[in-house]
């Protein structure tokens, strides 16, 4: 099974800061690897797939780059509203693991 | 509007057993992967499994296989998820999410609100 670690587990930032996310897959996932937001007491959101792409609807401040075994999730410019725990996940095969989270705070 | 909505908060105790369900609408039910994850209280997420209701083509875990069926009713568009004898340690809110790609694989692109399930004697 393919097992995905984040890192850090969490952070705090400033307002309009640039913040990063690392993902690291186990193996090889041919960039099958999705982003979700989950703010506080709500429902996952996906915000990127395919690495990269992003999903309708989202800012333009989030970002996702990477391939093959190692992702990143980008957010250009800090805002309030971003306060939430990030998560990657592989779809490339089941299980399609999450990683354990990345909360992200404002100072 | 694509929509999933799922059964009300569950009250139950050990060794019960308890089915809830994920009524899909809004798209074509039998053509997309849908599946299940768990988040216990305060933790991350964690994928369950999942199910291709054009063939009930099913995927778990390892660390749910055996513990929990899922399984889908194309006539009413609604996919289930089942336990036979439930623990304390399923505790915890489920989520139903859509995968986004049309017949294989893909990032849960659509959610439902989740159903609550607490375990106590």
């Amino acid at each position: 099974d393919i097992q995905m670690t984040q890192s850090p587990s969490s952070l705090s930032a400033s307002v309009g800061d640039r913040v990063t996310i690392t993902c690291r897959a186990s193996q090889g996932i041919n960039n099958y690897l999705a982003w979700y937001q989950q703010r506080p007491g709500k429902v996952p959101k996906l915000l990127i797939y395919a690495a990269s792409t992003l999903q309708s609807g989202v800012p333009s401040r989030y970002s996702g780059s990477g391939s093959g075994t190692d992702f990143t999730l980008t957010i250009s410019s800090l805002q309030p509203e971003d306060v939430a725990t990030y998560y990657c996940q592989t779809y490339d095969s089941a299980p399609q693991t999450f990683g354990q989270g990345t909360k992200v705070e404002i100072k | 509007e694509v929509l999933l909505v799922q059964s009300g908060a569950e009250v139950k105790k050990p060794g019960e057993s308890l089915k809830i369900s994920c009524k899909s609408s809004g798209y074509s039910f039998t053509n997309y992967w849908i599946g299940w994850v768990r988040q216990m209280p305060g933790k991350g997420l964690e994928w369950m499994g999942v199910i291709y209701p054009g063939d009930s083509d099913t995927r778990y875990s390892p660390s749910f296989q055996g513990q929990v069926t899922i399984s889908a009713d194309k006539s009413i568009s609604t996919a289930y998820l089942q336990w036979r004898s439930l623990k304390a340690s399923d505790t915890a809110m489920y989520y139903c999410a859509r995968q986004s790609a049309i017949g294989r694989f893909g990032a849960f692109d659509i959610w439902g609100r989740g159903t609550m399930v607490t375990v106590s004697s």
